[in-house]
């Protein structure tokens, strides 16, 4: 059974360039949610897509924008990057209607973003 | 403030327990949870508690709550050097369609 899985584990862009981040959940889920992780931080939520809509949103700049596709599978775009945008870039999906309230979300290995 | 704080640092000897300290400001919380995050790898869960509860054990995890100081808890008895890892705290919500927010994670060493 695949777990969540992310692309590329690595990247390095420079200030103003655009990034294409992808994950593809664990198999069965069909909810992703993307989170930022800062060196030294927590996780920080960006937003969640279920049935390919954004379904709630942290408190993140348009710049950040995703997509689900129809396998569930999402893409996180962030544009116009600042040297700030450099983190970790977690996926985590999920299961609505697993039965569980809380929804027990299964995490990647995360995309390092560095921003130069 | 910060909605969920850790203590940064932690640091056992090997056969030790370590329990590792939380608190949190939103006192709606509904589940609270522990992630564990090894080097270069994402989170895992460990485990979760609900806001009913006092106390969950699970193998060499022991999780206490109290709801009137807000205060969560994390103890590993008999800790090994595989435990070194970060651990954040979580707390979710209803309201927030249970979306996880963390603490910026208690970095635990474990000293042979």
């Amino acid at each position: 059974d695949a777990g969540v899985t992310q692309s590329p584990t690595h990247l390095i862009k420079t200030r103003g360039q655009q990034v294409t981040l992808r994950c593809s959940p664990k198999s069965g889920h069909d909810t992703v949610s993307w989170y930022q992780q800062a060196l030294g931080q927590g996780p920080q939520f960006i937003f969640q897509y279920y049935e390919e809509e954004e379904r709630q949103r942290g408190n993140f700049p348009d710049r950040f924008s995703g997509h689900q596709f129809p396998n569930y599978s999402s893409e996180l775009n962030v544009n116009a990057l600042l040297l700030g945008d450099s983190a970790l870039y977690l996926c985590a999906s999920s299961l609505v209607g697993s039965g569980s309230l809380h929804n027990e979300q299964f995490f990647g290995p995360g995309t390092r973003l560095t921003v130069l | 403030g910060e909605d969920v704080e850790q203590s940064l640092f932690l640091s056992v000897r090997e056969g030790d327990s370590s329990v590792i300290n939380c608190t949190y400001t939103d006192s709606s919380s509904t589940y609270l949870y522990w992630y564990k995050q090894e080097p270069g790898a994402g989170l895992q869960l460990l485990t979760y508690i609900f806001s009913n509860m006092d106390m969950k054990q699970d193998q060499r995890l022991t999780v206490l709550l109290n709801k009137k100081d807000k205060h969560l808890s994390l103890r590993i008895a008999d800790t090994q050097t595989g435990d070194s890892a970060i651990y954040f705290c979580a707390e979710s919500k209803p309201g927030g369609s249970y979306i996880p927010t963390f603490g910026r994670g208690t970095s635990l060493i474990v000293h042979p």
